[in-house]
């Protein structure tokens, strides 16, 4: 069955730093790709999304994310994390084809940022 | 501008009690979606609806029931609550199933069964 992985659960950063949280998805065939966001206490928020053409692409609030088909990969990242990024990030996947077709969640990565 | 708008927002109930949430979109969606959310679980679809008139099982659709009671409403019903169904729900919506349309989602429902 096809799936999503984040390889981190949760993630602590400084205010100022880098980051890139890791996505993986398991099938060859086409997908659509999306990172979500979830605020404490809020509902998930769409990020940024990718569906063909440049695999860089970027979203709100300075997110931006690298598809490499080669490696089933859409990494998210953000050159310098501010306090209220914190929050649970989740990676999902839609699949063409047969039954398919309802997004696919990892597990989310939990971010959070000191100030 | 309400989008998927969800009741109640917080519930709590005794084993064995049954309850419907509710789930209303105004963005004229073809698709509708019950999710539940657990720690370090992500996010498990229930049961989905891709047009009215539809519903079919998603990954954990034991112990649920769905209506799609007409184009903007989607209900989720637990006929016997158990604690395993503690969780938070969440409705999404979207265009088209399986397409480049991103899911909305509601605020969610945070179920308490004791």
């Amino acid at each position: 069955a096809q799936s999503v992985s984040q390889h981190n659960h949760h993630v602590i950063l400084s205010e100022a730093a880098s980051l890139e949280l890791g996505c993986n998805y398991s099938y060859g065939g086409t997908v659509n790709l999306f990172w979500y966001v979830q605020y404490p206490g809020q509902h998930l928020q769409l990020l940024l999304k990718y569906f063909s053409g440049d695999p860089l692409v970027k979203g709100i609030k300075g997110f931006e994310a690298e598809f490499i088909k080669s490696k089933f990969s859409f990494n998210l990242r953000k050159p310098s994390v501010q306090w209220s990024d914190t929050a649970e990030y989740f990676c999902a996947v839609t699949i063409y084809g047969g039954s398919q077709g309802n997004l696919i969640f990892g597990k989310g990565t939990k971010l959070s940022v000191k100030p | 501008n309400a989008g998927v708008t969800q009741t109640p927002k917080f519930q709590v109930l005794k084993t064995g009690q049954s309850m419907t949430l509710q789930c209303a979109q105004d963005m004229n969606h073809n698709s509708m979606y019950w999710y539940r959310q657990d720690p370090g679980m992500g996010l498990r679809l229930i049961y989905y609806s891709a047009s009215e008139g539809t519903t079919d099982k998603g990954e954990v659709p034991n112990g649920y029931n769905v209506s799609r009671l007409n184009k903007r409403e989607f209900s989720l019903r637990l006929e016997s609550a158990a604690p395993s169904q503690t969780s938070v729900y969440f409705c999404a919506s979207s265009d088209f199933r399986g397409t480049r349309q991103p899911q909305h989602f509601g605020d969610g429902t945070r179920l308490s069964i004791l």
